[in-house]
């Protein structure tokens, strides 16, 4: 165990509608990335979060956004939902922006019919 | 865009034998990273090479970096069924970012007892 969550594990929802996925980072750790990873591809970056701003982002369009709060928690919002965004979705937790090492969750799977 | 790319694909060996998978990466690198994923789940980190290492050990697992042919290898020795999982390659931005991964698309390995 990493001692990072991410909430649901499974997730459903039509195209068009909207989806938060939450994750809760290893304590101590201030800085979050997200990850996509379709089935039998390795995770593509979304986005990064450090201190509660954006650090950096993936060739992901804008209704892919996030938040990070001040106990250093972070929400993944995708809006307009497409079929190709069925993936599972990865958070990572990290002690620093400059920590070569990074954990990660057990990520939600999410389908979009 | 990936990266990294793992050679073979899928791999299927018997409990015992060594398992050896392949990394190739298209730009600089300042480190590489190996990560193992059971069952479309989360990422464990493995072991991590810097540039300037040519070879890694952690338990069974060896690791060589050859810069000039940009490419890694990650040698399993005497398998074991719970070895059974997806191996990726990784790597951070060279211009900065550690935890910024760029993954390669994996190879299955596949432990039979």
């Amino acid at each position: 165990e990493t001692g990072v969550t991410q909430s649901p594990t499974h997730l459903i929802k039509t195209r068009g509608q909207q989806v938060t996925l939450r994750c809760s980072s290893q304590s101590g750790h201030n800085t979050v990335s997200w990850y996509q990873q379709a089935l039998g591809q390795g995770p593509q970056f979304i986005f990064q979060y450090y201190r509660e701003e954006e650090n950096g982002r993936g060739n992901f369009p804008p209704r892919f956004s996030g938040l990070q709060f001040p106990n250093y928690s972070s929400e993944l919002n995708v809006n307009a939902l497409e079929l190709d965004d069925s993936a599972l979705y990865l958070c990572a937790s990290s002690l620093s922006v400059d920590e070569e090492t990074q954990y990660f969750g057990p990520g939600t799977r999410l389908l979009v019919l | 865009s990936q990266q990294g790319e793992e050679d073979p694909q899928a791999l299927s060996i018997q409990e015992g034998e060594n398992a050896t998978m392949n990394c190739s990466y298209k730009t600089s690198i300042n480190n590489l990273q190996w990560y193992r994923q059971n069952s479309g789940r989360g990422l464990v980190h493995l072991i991590l090479i810097r540039s300037n290492e040519r070879e890694k050990h952690s338990g069974r697992l060896r690791v060589t970096l050859d810069t000039s042919k940009k490419s890694s290898s990650l040698l399993i020795t005497a398998s074991r069924a719970a070895d059974t999982a997806s191996y990726f390659c990784a790597t951070p931005p060279f211009s900065g970012g550690y935890n910024k991964l760029i993954f390669g698309a994996g190879t299955r390995l596949a432990v039979h007892p």
